[in-house]
């Protein structure tokens, strides 16, 4: 079957531009996490949504990134006025509900974000 | 706050030897731990999970450790094959995973 599509696979942007990335999440997947991987660091946790609740925005870095989930399906990851330090590979996953041991994070390939 | 390391940034080893990795944590005490292979341009995929009530558990090739007293969790590839270099990462958490920076490991044939 189909796993997490992401798109666009690369951005290139300029400083003060806004983006936005994209999430498919595997069909029935309840839950939808975001993550950033950044050169020499490791993967970081930015948000995630389960179901119809409050997403957790807690590892949001700055007010300039948000994301929000339509219909429980795809999510959208927006990033205003785009500074040279958020140039990072951003990936999405997804898992059948969100925490516990049983809940596997399927993830996608990621989109790579260059902020010239 | 929460940190986990992994020891080594690269690994190189021969092929059809053992690889080790290494993944220490500090100011948590995870129920369980997860390791992950990442390829180039790829995302994280899931390969083993170990809980702390488990010292040990084995994949095919793959064997995890977890010792809750040196917070410490050892990731191994037995007989090892250059198909297996790759990034590997370890993280634990509920909802929020929290990694390691991983460590590149390259199967010499």
């Amino acid at each position: 079957g189909a796993g997490v599509s992401q798109s666009p696979s690369n951005k290139v942007t300029e400083k003060g531009k806004d983006v936005e990335l994209r999430c498919d999440p595997i069909s029935g997947h309840t839950a939808l996490y975001w993550y950033r991987q950044s050169l020499g660091q490791g993967l970081e946790f930015l948000i995630y949504f389960q179901g119809n609740s409050a997403p957790d925005k807690s590892g949001l870095p700055s007010d300039r990134f948000s994301a929000e989930r339509t219909g429980g399906s795809v999510s959208t990851l927006t990033i205003q006025r785009t500074q040279q330090e958020d140039s990072a590979v951003y990936l999405c996953a997804s898992s059948y509900q969100a925490g516990g041991p049983q809940e596997t994070q399927y993830f996608g390939p990621g989109t790579r974000l260059l902020v010239l | 706050s929460q940190k986990i390391e992994q020891n080594s940034e690269a690994l190189n080893i021969q092929e059809g030897k053992t690889a080790t990795l290494t993944c220490n944590y500090t100011n948590y005490s995870p129920a369980y731990l997860q390791w992950y292979r990442q390829d180039p341009g790829r995302g994280p995929v899931f390969l083993l999970l170990i809980r702390e009530n488990e010292k040990e558990k084995r994949k095919e090739r793959l064997k995890v450790t977890f010792d809750t007293t040196l917070k410490q969790s050892l990731f191994h590839i037995t007989a090892s094959q250059p198909a297996d270099s790759a990034t590997y990462l370890c993280g634990f958490g509920n909802e929020k995973l929290t990694f390691g920076t991983g460590t590149r490991l390259t199967i010499i044939p």
